[in-house]
């Protein structure tokens, strides 16, 4: 399967402990997005890379939460000190290089459950 | 906050019929772009529509884009029952990289 694809598929965690989620782009696909989704509403961007450069992170995105993309490849996602408001589906997703404003792929999704 | 708004919320059609769904947005955009999404899953991209150009069509797809009135529709001719799903719109704006989505269109097609 070359598609997007996120680990896990599903998480449930205490609150207050730190969760990671990874995503695998496609792999000549050097745009990255990770986006929240909560039931219900539309995926609300968090961060966009391009390469290993984090390029934009959105203003609603907490300093609890923390992305990387160490070498322009896979990335994770970090959501330190878990809030019950933190549960939602985080979804990866990744575009070619080239023309700009392409259309994502998504992956599947990690659905965090935070009790 | 987001960007789009789809209408209905929810649209509930027999099988065969034609749905449509609409998109209105708050400011100027580069293109837009629907995606459906089968729940629980991830978005899938359906028809990007240029800031400049009116009307696209794809299959059974048809899209038509009003920058005067920063709106955008969704058709989808013969429904059938694996088009149940949640359509969103997505709204990419000249500056950055950013895709703004809707609230989505949850649609279901009776057979």
């Amino acid at each position: 399967d070359t598609g997007v694809s996120q680990d896990p598929r599903h998480k449930i965690t205490k609150r207050g402990q730190n969760v990671t989620f990874r995503c695998d782009p496609i792999s000549e696909h050097n745009r990255l997005y990770w986006y929240r989704q909560t039931l219900g509403q539309g995926p609300e961007f968090l961060t966009y890379f391009q390469n290993e450069a984090q390029l934009e992170k959105s203003r609603l995105l907490s300093d609890r939460f923390s992305a990387e993309r160490p070498k322009g490849s896979f990335s994770t996602l970090e959501i330190q000190r878990t809030e019950q408001g933190d549960s939602a589906m985080y979804l990866c997703a990744s575009s070619p290089k080239g023309r700009t404003y392409n259309e994502q792929f998504f992956g599947p999704g990690t659905r965090l459950t935070v009790l | 906050s987001q960007q789009g708004e789809e209408d209905p919320q929810a649209l509930s059609i027999q099988e065969g019929e034609n749905a449509t769904m609409n998109c209105s947005y708050k400011t100027s955009i580069n293109n837009l772009q629907w995606y459906r999404q089968n729940s629980g899953r991830g978005l899938v991209h359906l028809i990007l529509i240029r800031s400049n150009e009116r009307e696209k069509h794809s299959g059974r797809l048809r899209v038509t884009l009003d920058t005067s009135k920063k709106s955008s529709s969704l058709l989808i001719t013969a429904s059938r029952a694996a088009d149940t799903a949640s359509y969103f719109c997505a709204t990419v704006i000249n500056t950055g990289n950013q895709f703004y989505f809707g609230t989505g269109t949850s649609l279901t097609v009776i057979p």
